[in-house]
Parts: C-alpha cells; sequence; structure tokens
C-alpha cells in the first residue's frame, strides 16, 4: 500500500525555467514532509521539509508548497540548473505514530542546458 | 566526521549465505534508521534504533533479519539464510531527536550497500 505518491517518473525543463516536482500522500495523520535529491550511486540528501503547520516553506531555489485539504505537496526549483537533475523523492511521516517514513517512488528531473 | 558511513558499498552472495552490513552515522546522531530500495521505488523503512534501543520494526522485516547498535554509535544489519529477494540497496541513515521548540531534524543518508544474491 502506497502511502506517498510520485505519479510522474520522470521530467525535462530547460534550464533557467521552473521545475515542478509533485507528490500526493494518502494518510491524514502525515504531519511532517520532506525532499530529498539522490545522484546515482550516493545515498538521498535532504533538500528542503515542511511542518503541517504551514502551507510553504522556502530554501533559496527550492519552495515546497503543502496543500492538506488535496493530500498534495509540490516542489517548485527556479530556476532550474543542470546540476539540479536527479532523482527527487518526497516523504513523509506521522510523527506522533512513531518515527517511520514513508518516501515515493521518485520522479527523475533532467534539466536540459 | 563528515557523514553517514556504510560498510561495504557492494556485497555479492549466493543464495542461503549470511551477510552482515555496517553503518556508522554522524557521531553526534541519536537517531539510526535502516531501508531498502529496489529498482524503481523509493526507500523503504525496516528499522529504527534511539541510542542502542531498536523501538520500531517494520512488518518488512522477516525474522531472517536483524538489526543491532550495541553502544549506540555504529549499527549492523544482518541478513540470514539470503534469498534473491533480498537484492537491494540497503541504506543507512541517522538524525537528531526533535528538536525542542518543534524543529524535527531531517535524516542524513549514507551511500548505501548494494546487495546482490546470486
Amino acid at each position: 500500500d502506497q502511502q506517498v505518491k510520485q505519479n510522474s517518473p520522470s521530467l525535462s525543463v530547460q534550464e533557467g525555467r521552473i521545475s515542478i516536482l509533485n507528490c500526493d500522500y494518502t494518510n491524514s495523520m502525515f504531519d511532517y514532509f520532506l525532499w530529498y535529491k539522490k545522484y546515482p550511486a550516493e545515498g538521498p540528501t535532504f533538500l528542503i521539509s515542511i511542518s503541517s503547520i504551514k502551507d510553504k516553506n522556502e530554501d533559496g531555489r527550492f519552495t515546497v508548497f503543502l496543500n492538506k485539504s488535496a493530500k498534495h505537496l509540490s516542489l517548485h526549483i527556479v530556476p532550474s540548473q543542470p546540476g539540479d537533475s536527479a532523482v527527487y523523492f518526497c516523504a513523509a511521516s506521522d510523527t506522533q505514530a512513531g518515527n517511520q517514513f514513508y518516501f515515493g517512488t521518485g520522479t527523475s528531473l533532467t534539466v536540459i542546458p | 566526521d563528515t557523514g553517514v558511513s556504510q560498510d561495504p558499498r557492494h556485497k555479492i552472495t549466493k543464495r542461503g549465505q549470511n551477510v552482515t552490513f555496517r553503518c556508522d552515522p554522524i557521531s553526534e546522531h541519536n537517531r539510526l534508521y535502516w531501508y531498502r530500495q529496489t529498482l524503481g521505488q523509493g526507500p523503504e523503512f525496516l528499522t529504527y534504533f534511539q541510542n542502542e534501543a531498536q523501538l520500531e520494526k517494520s512488518r518488512l522485516l522477516s525474522d531472517r533479519f536483524s538489526a543491532e547498535r550495541p553502544k549506540g554509535s555504529f549499527s549492523t544489519l544482518e541478513i540470514q539464510r539470503t534469498e534473491q529477494g533480498d537484492s537491494a540497496m540497503y541504506l543507512c541513515a541517522s538524525s537528531l531527536r526533535w528538536l525542542a521548540g518543534g524543529s524535527y531534524n531531517e535524516q542524513f543518508f549514507g551511500p548505501g550497500t548494494r546487495l546482490t544474491v546470486l
């Protein structure tokens, strides 16, 4: 049972444009969300997080938006750079229930120079 | 200490053999997680330690899998009687506990151990 879903396996964007990666979840008890970036042969690297008490969190070129009613979050990268090409995973947790994080299947982003 | 390290990076074994992986977390992190990742999937939670105590285990963790963190520092994950279905990337991550004020620390991942069971 996939509680966190990333329905787009891949995304291609021109350098300098906006990249939007989407993530949906089914468990309404999730209250903490993260985005990770993963390069080949490396472990995931933390990018940005958001608590359910917020609907937006921004860190430099990266912004995460949370729509709790739709159980949807998105990661915006502006402007996109070739070095952003990687697989992006969203993850969610019900922090009151424990420490288990549920990951999506990932979206492979390619930024075309 | 620059991050989470895992050893070995690659392991090839024959079905039925036992394997053991090691994870060294970031030194001040008291929380340690093990995940398994197969091709085309995201990491799947296996187990979690706070200091030396194993506090959570996934249903995915069959009785052939055992994890320890004897001194609250490094951790080992052992798989007994390996099966071809155990072939995957095994990831370790560490984090600090929930910080005062409600700020939650993210998990820092190691590079993983890729297991191939022939």
